[in-house]
């Protein structure tokens, strides 16, 4: 069974340009998370998608966007990147169950130069 | 609002040797489930060991095992005979038991060092 993928896995932009991330989860897996991940902040919830719904969104400026497809596949979007934006971003997705966990992928390491 | 908290940032253990990381938590919400995650220098976070609010009984998967203790809203974790694969960061992590969402809240991370 493939565990969630990631795309990818690093990437270095610019200050003020955008970027898309992608995240494909475990089949059968209809909600996907974003986080972010910083030393600082550690992980932060960005948002959370079911059957194509934005289910639940964090604490970010509308910068950090979202999407579901049809086939479960999430992407996340920073447009006008700022320095503060470098960080490892996670995504992870899960059954619907509440007691099951996340099943997390590898990550994007994004730097913002 | 939930909040997860890690006191320790670093721990070290001797190979085959018992640790526990500690990890408190504030909810005002009875139906919750809590877990502990993994993650190795490969970035990926690992699922180790979930526990259910409701049950009393101590969650244990192999050498993991956790101390519940709803009360104190503590959930620690204990990693007998510990080896060099051990070595991560850990989290602990708190979901909210209900179907609007699946927004889970993270600790700060406990830093594990084995020691050969």
């Amino acid at each position: 069974k493939a565990g969630v993928t990631q795309t990818p896995r690093y990437l270095i932009k610019t200050r003020g340009q955008q970027v898309t991330l992608s995240c494909s989860p475990i089949s059968g897996h209809r909600s996907v998370s974003w986080y972010q991940q910083t030393p600082g902040q550690g992980l932060q919830f960005l948002f959370e998608y079911f059957s194509e719904t934005q289910r639940n969104k964090g604490n970010f400026p509308g910068r950090f966007s979202g999407r579901q497809f049809s086939n479960s596949r999430s992407e996340m979007n920073v447009s006008t990147l700022e320095l503060g934006d470098s960080a490892l971003y996670l995504c992870a997705s899960s059954p619907e169950g509440r007691a099951d966990g996340y099943t997390f992928g590898s990550g994007t390491r994004l730097t913002v130069v | 609002a939930q909040t997860v908290t890690q006191s320790q940032p670093e721990m070290s253990v001797q190979e085959a040797e018992t640790v526990t990381l500690s990890c408190t938590y504030d909810t005002s919400e009875s139906d919750y489930y809590l877990f502990w995650y993994k993650q190795p220098p490969s970035r990926q976070m690992i699922l180790v060991i979930r526990q259910e609010a409701y049950k009393q009984q101590n969650a244990t998967e192999n050498r993991f095992s956790v101390n519940f203790q709803k009360a104190a809203k503590s959930f620690s974790l204990k990693i007998s005979d510990s080896q060099l694969g051990d070595a991560a960061m850990y989290f602990c992590a708190y979901r909210w038991g209900s179907n609007t969402g699946n927004q889970f809240y993270f600790g700060t991370g406990t830093s594990l060092t084995v020691i050969p």
